[in-house]
C-alpha cells in the first residue's frame, strides 16, 4: 500500500534562517507527490508539486521542494523562512486510481514554528 | 478563496439537534471529498463522491449522513452527534473520477469549525 510520512511533530526554526520539513514516501509506480499548508481554522492550500522533470520543484511564498528517488523523499524547504510561515504543513501522495477516483495520501503533518 | 466554499464556518449544536454542512465547488471538478480534522489527529477521509456517486465510507457512524445532489454541491447531514465529534470539517474536491487525471491533487475549501454542547 503506499504511504507518506513526516517523520518530525514540530519543527522550530528562527526567522531568516532555512528551513526542511521532511517527507518520505512508498509507493508502485512513478509518484505525485503534493505540499499543502494550513493555517488556523482554515482548509488547506496547494504549495507545490511534482509529478515528472526536474527534481526541484519551486511554488508558492517561496518555497520549492526537492524530489529524491533514491530516498523516496519528498522534502519541503525555504531558504530564509518568515514568522508568517508558521502553520502546519502536509506531504501527500497519489494513491493510483482506485474504487472509481483518485486518492490522495496524507501525511500526519509537520507543525512548523518560525520564532523571531 | 480557493472555488471551494463552505458554510457556516463556524457551528454549535446540542445533541438532539440536526444540522447540515454545506460546500460548493465551480471549479468542473467531478469528485468530492468530506474529511474531519481533530486535535492532534491525522486528516480523517470520511466520505467520497466521484461523478455524484458514492464511492467511499470510510467506517462513518451513521449519524453523519453525506449528500451529492450534482456535481458541485456536496452536504454532510449531522444528527444526535457527540462532543467527541467536535472538529474542523473540510470539504474538497478534484478531477479526479477517471484514471488519467489526479495531477492537480485537492483543493480545499476553509471549512467548518463544529462544536457539540
Amino acid at each position: 500500500a503506499q504511504s507518506v510520512a513526516q517523520p518530525e511533530d514540530q519543527v522550530n526554526v528562527a526567522e531568516g534562517n532555512p528551513l526542511t520539513v521532511k517527507c518520505t514516501y512508498s509507493v508502485s509506480g512513478n509518484p505525485y507527490l503534493f505540499w499543502y499548508v494550513q493555517y488556523p481554522n482554515r482548509g488547506l492550500q496547494f504549495l507545490l508539486k511534482y509529478i515528472t522533470g526536474d527534481n526541484l520543484v519551486k511554488g508558492s511564498y517561496g518555497f520549492e521542494a526537492e524530489f529524491n528517488k533514491s530516498q523516496t523523499s519528498f522534502h519541503l524547504k525555504k531558504p530564509s523562512a518568515l514568522v508568517s510561515d508558521s502553520a502546519l504543513y502536509f506531504c501527500a501522495v497519489r494513491d493510483g486510481f482506485s474504487g472509481g477516483y483518485n486518492k490522495l495520501i496524507f501525511g500526519a503533518g509537520t507543525r512548523l514554528a518560525v520564532h523571531p | 478563496e480557493t472555488g471551494v466554499t463552505q458554510t457556516p464556518r463556524h457551528l454549535v449544536m446540542g445533541m438532539t439537534n440536526k444540522k447540515s454542512l454545506k460546500c460548493e465547488q465551480h471549479l468542473g471538478h467531478n469528485a468530492m471529498y468530506w474529511y474531519k480534522q481533530s486535535a492532534k489527529k491525522p486528516l480523517e477521509l470520511m466520505f467520497v463522491y466521484s461523478l455524484e456517486e458514492r464511492v467511499e465510507n470510510n467506517s462513518v457512524p451513521s449519524r453523519f449522513s453525506p449528500e451529492c445532489p450534482n456535481s458541485s454541491h456536496l452536504f454532510l447531514h449531522l444528527h444526535t452527534l457527540q462532543p467527541e465529534d467536535s472538529a474542523l470539517y473540510l470539504c474538497a474536491s478534484s478531477q479526479g473520477a477517471s484514471r488519467g487525471q489526479g495531477a492537480d491533487g485537492y483543493t480545499f475549501g476553509s471549512g467548518t469549525r463544529l462544536t457539540v454542547v
